[in-house]
């Protein structure tokens, strides 16, 4: 049974389109996650939400926004993505956060966004 | 600043034999969790083990263990009887309570041969 749900796996824009990328999940997790991830590469945290808190990285361009309506769902908004936009975008959802006890992540599928 | 380091870019192993990814990683909290996972090509990222830096036992799941030696800040993944199916990149990553978000090392592709 799928638990964080990436829609959709892969996703066509065009250079300065506006592009969103929904996640879902069945966890009640409290917390998610947006990273981006280019080929190769660790993937980089862009910003999550704590409950309805937002928290961004400092170094997240401002082109990245984010949304969470509720607890199961989480967009992320991209509002002119760039050629160097193109990456894996993995979401992900923990159960809390803790200074005592540290919960696993666990990640969606990916959605795969390629920018012509 | 918290820092996860991943020596091997890429490992072969034989199908059937054991395997060791390493990991060290750098902290000034005392308070903190070491985490691996695998990503096969598809893309997921699959949560393999995790261990906690107050836990005097090694973490084991499986096939999986986690050789954590605190005093010399390494966490290595041992993988025993691979499988075709263990071929994927590898994450060491961790948490600690100074930052409080997962840092991860730059990944080990493993190569299972038959």
């Amino acid at each position: 049974d799928a638990m964080v749900i990436q829609n959709p796996r892969y996703q066509v824009t065009q250079f300065g389109k506006p592009v969103t990328l929904s996640c879902s999940q069945t966890l009640n997790h409290n917390v998610m996650y947006w990273y981006q991830q280019k080929s190769s590469q660790a993937p980089k945290l862009l910003f999550h939400y704590y409950d309805k808190d937002f928290n961004n990285e400092a170094d997240t361009p401002d082109n990245f926004q984010s949304r969470r309506p509720n607890t199961s769902f989480c967009f992320l908004d991209i509002r002119s993505p760039g050629l160097g936009d193109a990456a894996m975008y993995l979401c992900a959802t923990s159960r809390d956060l803790s200074t005592d006890v540290f919960y696993e992540q666990y990640f969606g599928p990916g959605t795969r966004l390629t920018v012509t | 600043a918290q820092k996860i380091t991943q020596t091997q870019p890429g490992m072969f192993v034989q199908e059937k034999e054991a395997v060791t990814l390493d990991c060290t990683y750098d902290t000034s909290d005392q308070s903190y969790g070491l985490f691996w996972y695998k990503q096969p090509s598809s893309g997921e990222m699959i949560f393999l083990i995790y261990q906690g830096s107050y836990d005097e036992q090694n973490a084991t799941e499986g096939r999986y263990s986690l050789n954590f030696q605190k005093a010399r800040k390494s966490a290595n993944l041992v993988i025993s009887a691979s499988q075709l199916g263990d071929s994927a990149m590898y994450f060491c990553a961790m948490i600690s309570t100074g930052e409080n978000k997962l840092v991860f090392g730059a990944g080990t592709i493993l190569r299972v041969k038959s």
